[in-house]
């Protein structure tokens, strides 16, 4: 248990349909992100938010969309996805966004297959 | 940018053997640099960080890393290897961005640690 729950950990969805991933940290932490994780790439920071504003977009492409209501949640909305979206998508929380002590806390990610 | 370069995308060793997975980085600046660990269906769990001071940094699970700034390296070490290390296992440097006080991660592709009987 790390602090950070992720729901549902197994998507599955068609290209035309619209869902949401969803994040919420106990831990107190300002900044929240989205990561995305395929086979053989590397981690792919796609969203920032720190204290609810969002702080980086990685040029993601717009068929996901974020929403950071406060610190403590964060979701992901998809919608007419690509079978190409498929990975396993995680979330992550540190105190802040400063380069020391931000050790950063995942969840255990929500495994997205799009048919 | 910084970058972070992991050699071997997957390391074989026997139980009891030294594990050494290998992290080299690329930073304009003093960096600062994490291993993390990623059992099987789960998310990544920080092992160890170096921020400043000693270069010689001790973590969880007996793993350990030393920062080598001549050689812009930061390798993982662990004397004798355990079933239960079979993970696998990225190295990540913190990156500042959009020329504020924001950081991020940038992570390497990371490496795959069996441990054989």
């Amino acid at each position: 248990e790390t602090g950070v729950t992720q729901t549902p950990r197994h998507l599955v969805m068609g290209m035309t349909n619209k869902k949401s991933l969803k994040c919420e940290q106990h831990l107190g932490h300002n900044a929240m992100y989205w990561y995305k994780q395929s086979a053989k790439k590397p981690l792919e920071l796609m969203f920032v938010y720190n204290f609810k504003e969002q702080t980086e977009n990685n040029s993601v492409p717009s068929r996901f969309s974020p929403e950071c209501p406060n610190s403590s949640h964060l979701f992901l909305h998809l919608h007419t996805l690509q079978p190409e979206d498929s990975a396993l998508y995680l979330c992550a929380s540190s105190q802040r966004q400063g380069p020391t002590g931000n050790t950063i806390y995942f969840g255990e990610g929500s495994w997205l297959t799009v048919v | 940018a910084q970058s972070v370069t992991q050699l071997g995308s997957h390391v074989s060793v026997s139980e009891g053997a030294l594990v050494l997975l290998r992290c080299n980085y690329s930073s304009s600046v003093p960096p600062y640099l994490f291993w993390y660990v990623q059992y099987p269906n789960q998310g990544l769990q920080l092992l160890l960080k170096y921020t400043t001071g000693a270069t010689l940094v001790k973590g969880i699970n007996g793993f350990e890393a030393e920062f080598k700034k001549s050689e812009t390296s930061f390798h993982l070490t662990k004397p004798s290897a355990h079933m239960s290390d079979a993970a696998e296992y990225f190295c990540a440097v913190s990156d500042r961005y959009g020329g504020g006080s924001n950081y991020k991660l940038t992570f390497g592709k990371g490496t795959l640690l069996t441990v054989n009987p």
